[in-house]
């Protein structure tokens, strides 16, 4: 059965650095994508990008390019997301969520998302 | 400003059948062929329902249906139940590799 177990709540301060890591069990890690996706308060799903645990490749949405960054360790079958430069907008649930054996087109399976919250 | 647009609410009775819109408003998905939607429950993580337009995961009911006309993919649920009251979310694959969701429509069962 597919697991993924995400690490607990954050808070952080303005213009710090969040690391949200996303541990994966009863599957193939390095077969299917993941993906990181977060949701503020009130708001709606909003696609951050994915990462191939194969290759380490990533695909990051626009609005995040350039203050997200996306790694795996396929050792410990564990996916991070690290996000930069954080401010108040940037409170949210962050979930990851593998992709099916369809490429990157869906996302089949979800952790059970991470609160970070940006307060000074 | 999402690529996808839903109605921000849709309501029903019990057994009856609705049917919740999802419009491209951009040529960034394509041939939009890679529909998917997902089901979010209040505080819960969303689940997949529907993928590739149609298609149904194992496990979801087939109360749950999907189709495409044009650039509107639409996601029916018939025999309306209280547990279907959630929070349902259009997504669709781009032709830069991207995924992208739509507004999200919130289903409530009078």
């Amino acid at each position: 059965q597919v697991h993924l177990v995400q690490s607990g709540a954050e808070v952080k301060k303005p213009g710090a650095s969040v690391k949200v890591s996303c541990k994966a069990s009863g599957y193939t890690f390095t077969g299917y994508y993941i993906h990181w996706v977060r949701q503020a308060p009130g708001q709606g799903l909003e696609w951050m990008g994915w990462i191939n645990p194969n290759s380490g490749g990533t695909n990051y949405a626009q609005n995040f390019q350039d203050w997200v960054t996306m790694t795996r360790d396929a050792s410990i079958s564990t996916a991070q997301m690290e996000l930069r430069s954080l401010r108040s907008n940037d409170t949210a649930m962050y979930y990851c969520a593998k992709s099916s054996g369809r490429g990157v087109i869906d996302l089949e399976s979800w952790g059970q998302g991470t609160l970070v919250t940006v307060s000074s | 400003q999402s690529a996808l647009t839903q109605p921000a609410s849709v309501s029903g009775s019990p057994g009856q059948s609705i049917t919740i819109s999802c419009t491209a408003t951009s040529s960034d998905v394509g041939d939009y062929n890679y529909v998917s939607w997902y089901q979010q429950h209040p505080g819960k993580a969303p689940k997949l329902m529907i993928y590739e337009v149609t298609n149904r995961p194992s496990g979801v009911s087939n109360r749950f249906s999907g189709s495409k006309t044009g650039d509107t993919a639409s996601l029916t649920i018939s025999g309306l139940q209280a547990d279907d009251e959630a929070d349902y979310y259009c997504c669709s694959y781009t032709i830069s590799a991207t995924l992208v969701f739509g507004t999200g429509t919130k289903v409530t069962v009078l």
